[in-house]
């Protein structure tokens, strides 16, 4: 049990362009979902908390015009990257609040080239 | 703002050398410590939950220990498949976690 899904797993875009990446919670409902960025050697940074029905809660210094995350239903969550940038570039992992207790289980993340 | 500080950075075992990973944290209101495995290029797999001080997991050849300002993640007799990053992280009242930078752990056969 306890599965999230992310897709693409890998995607390489041209910088200007938007990407979207998708989180699924695939055995279990989660209203609340997190986005995570993780640069090489380092660890995992927050992004935003995603709550079903509701607008996104980003942390300080991320731009929510430039992420936009969309929590449409109890079981998915997307992320968009708009107009990327060689900066963007990253490796993104979401993550879901398992209804019962505090774990928080991760998808597989998707690994974003921005050329 | 919650603190979390693993060391060390990089461990490298001998096959069934037994070793200790630490976790120092300093949060306000603990909701939660959680170690998590983290393989190259792909998303963090959950290990252990641990709430209060004195509380103990264990999985396989993992053993997860709490105290009220630190954690330990011991590996008994470690094979090559336990080589990995081990990420510790927080939780506090708000549900977020912060994630120390981890702990890379090479088992050499």
């Amino acid at each position: 049990g306890a599965v999230v899904s992310q897709h693409p797993s890998r995607v390489i875009c041209k910088s200007g362009t938007s990407v979207k990446i998708e989180c699924r919670s695939l055995d279990f409902q989660a209203t609340t979902m997190f986005w995570y960025r993780q640069f090489p050697k380092q660890s995992l940074m927050l992004m935003a908390t995603s709550n079903e029905g509701s607008k996104a809660t980003y942390e300080q210094g991320v731009e929510k015009d430039k992420f936009l995350i969309n929590h449409a239903s109890l079981t998915l969550s997307t992320l968009t990257v708009t107009s990327a940038h060689p900066e963007d570039s990253s490796f993104y992992i979401c993550s879901a609040r398992a209804p019962i207790g505090e774990a928080q289980y991760f998808g597989p993340g998707t690994r974003l080239t921005v050329l | 703002e919650d603190q979390v500080t693993q060391s060390p950075e990089a461990l490298r075992l001998q096959e069934g050398e037994s070793s200790s990973l630490n976790c120092s944290y300093t949060v306000s209101g603990l909701r939660g410590l959680f170690w998590y495995r983290q393989d190259p290029g792909k998303g963090p797999e959950f290990l252990f939950t641990l709430y209060s001080a004195g509380e103990e997991k264990e999985k396989e050849r993992l053993k997860a220990t709490l105290t009220k300002k630190e954690s330990f993640l011991h590996i008994t007799a470690p094979k090559p498949e336990d080589s990995a990053t081990y990420l510790c992280a927080v939780q506090a009242g708000d549900y977020k976690l912060s994630f120390g930078a981890g702990t890379t752990v090479t088992v050499r056969a």
